[in-house]
């Protein structure tokens, strides 16, 4: 079955606590992406990847880190959480070639 | 710049009665239009696609949009709503830098 899963589902931290959510896909997919979404803000895209080894800031990059080591996995890390990162988080892939994203089921993240 | 949309952030029908859900945008282009359903708890999961083949678009679960380029509209409609309905939706365009915009999301509520 093709899948995007992501893990933690739920995570409470307190600020400045490093912590990695991790993002893992089966599809084989070159694209993959990171998009927070805030209420009446939709979803923003952090950082995305076209490939391994290859990766660029979105719209909302500040305060994360990711990496491209594996096709299959796109980890977020946030280094130093703030408590203005407290959102939900979804990772999304794509293949080259399609307009088509399929979407992780999303982790809830609270930093206090 | 890219730029989508929704017109309402929560709209409320009674089960049986037809849904409309607007959205426009804003591009240069012709852009690829989407439309995704975040049911609670849930990951996002799309609806419909619009790739400049045929203007009126079907989806899955009974629902449909249509592109209008006069109106840049791309409006969610279904001709009788169910319960199992209540969700939010987001209006979503890709543009050719693989990156996805997305709407505020318009929260649908379905009374009995």
């Amino acid at each position: 079955e093709a899948q995007v899963t992501q893990n933690p589902r739920y995570l409470i931290t307190v600020t400045g606590k490093k912590l990695t959510v991790t993002c893992s896909q089966n599809m084989n997919h070159e694209y993959m992406s990171w998009y927070r979404q805030d209420p009446g803000l939709g979803l923003r895209q952090i950082y995305y990847s076209m490939n391994v080894e290859v990766t660029d800031k979105g719209d909302v990059p500040e305060g994360y880190k990711v990496s491209r080591k594996e096709k299959r996995n796109f980890p977020l890390i946030l280094e130093s959480p703030s408590p203005n990162q407290t959102s939900l988080y979804f990772c999304a892939t794509k293949a080259s070639g399609s307009r088509e994203q399929y979407f992780g089921p999303g982790t809830r993240l609270t930093v206090t | 710049a890219q730029s989508v949309t929704q017109l309402d952030s929560h709209v409320s029908v009674s089960e049986g009665t037809p849904v409309l859900l607007r959205c426009n945008y804003s591009s240069s282009y012709s852009p690829s239009l989407f439309w995704y359903v975040q049911h609670p708890n849930k990951g996002l999961q799309l609806l419909l696609k619009y790739t400049s083949a045929a203007t009126l678009v079907k989806g899955i679960n009974g629902f449909e949009a249509e592109f209008k380029k006069s109106e840049t509209s791309f409006h969610l409609t279904k001709p009788s709503a169910h319960m199992s309905d209540a969700a939010e939706y987001f209006c979503v365009a890709y543009n050719a830098g693989n990156m996805l915009t997305f709407g505020g999301g318009t929260r649908l509520m379905v009374k009995p």
